[in-house]
């Protein structure tokens, strides 16, 4: 079946360092691909998504791109700053089974020092 | 903007209680869900809806009802709440149309069985 596959955390790092969270996903057919993030104490909320291979999302600084050739959709922002420390989540979605279930993974979470 | 309302932040219920947790969206979207959240495991889906009185099993339906009389209103329903029900209960919604469209989340229920 369908999985989505994280670096493990927790991922430190200091302000202004590059930031690089891995995600690769097995899926049967096209799936469409999503980036949450959590803060302490709240739900999930969409960061970014990408529909289709090749496409990029992005968002305050984030990027993902989808790579079809690898599976794979990381996650990378260029200038890490303490606010963006949460639990980041890969998620896909694959409507071609007919059902709109969403796979997540386990989460990576991020701390940023100052 | 779309708002997911969960009833309850935290909640504390005794073993045995059948305990409700109730979820409202205003964005008149055809799908919701009930997912846990546990550290270590990501999120697991216990149950869906695509419809009103529609209702799909996820994959840890053990334990648990669900209920949806209205659009906007989903229930999580546990019958008899054990220890091992203790989780981040959160609840989601998205439209009907394709895989492409992404989950909406509230701010989660913290549920705590003694």
């Amino acid at each position: 079946g369908d999985s989505v596959t994280q670096m493990e955390g927790p991922v430190t790092l200091s302000e202004e360092a590059f930031l690089t969270i891995n995600c690769t996903y097995t899926a049967t057919g096209y799936p469409s691909l999503f980036w949450y993030v959590q803060y302490p104490g709240e739900g999930l909320q969409l960061l970014l998504k990408a529909t289709k291979a090749d496409d990029k999302g992005s968002n305050k600084g984030f990027e993902a791109t989808y790579r079809k050739e690898t599976t794979s959709f990381h996650l990378e922002k260029g200038s890490v700053q303490v606010s963006d420390s949460a639990v980041y989540f890969c998620a896909l979605s694959d409507s071609t089974s007919g059902t709109y279930k969403y796979i997540f993974g386990t989460g990576t979470r991020l701390k940023v020092l100052a | 903007d779309v708002k997911v309302t969960q009833s309850s932040r935290y909640l504390v219920k005794r073993t045995g209680e059948k305990v409700f947790l109730e979820c409202v969206q205003d964005m008149d979207h055809e799908n919701m869900f009930w997912y846990r959240q546990d550290p270590g495991l990501g999120l697991r889906l216990i149950y869906f809806s695509y419809d009103v009185k529609m209702k799909e099993k996820g994959d840890i339906p053990e334990g648990y009802s669900v209920s949806r009389e209205k659009k906007e209103r989903f229930s999580l329903i546990l019958e008899s709440a054990s220890t091992n029900q203790t989780s981040m209960y959160l609840c989601a919604s998205s439209l009907l149309q394709g895989g492409n469209q992404p989950q909406h989340f509230g701010d989660g229920t913290r549920l705590s069985i003694l």
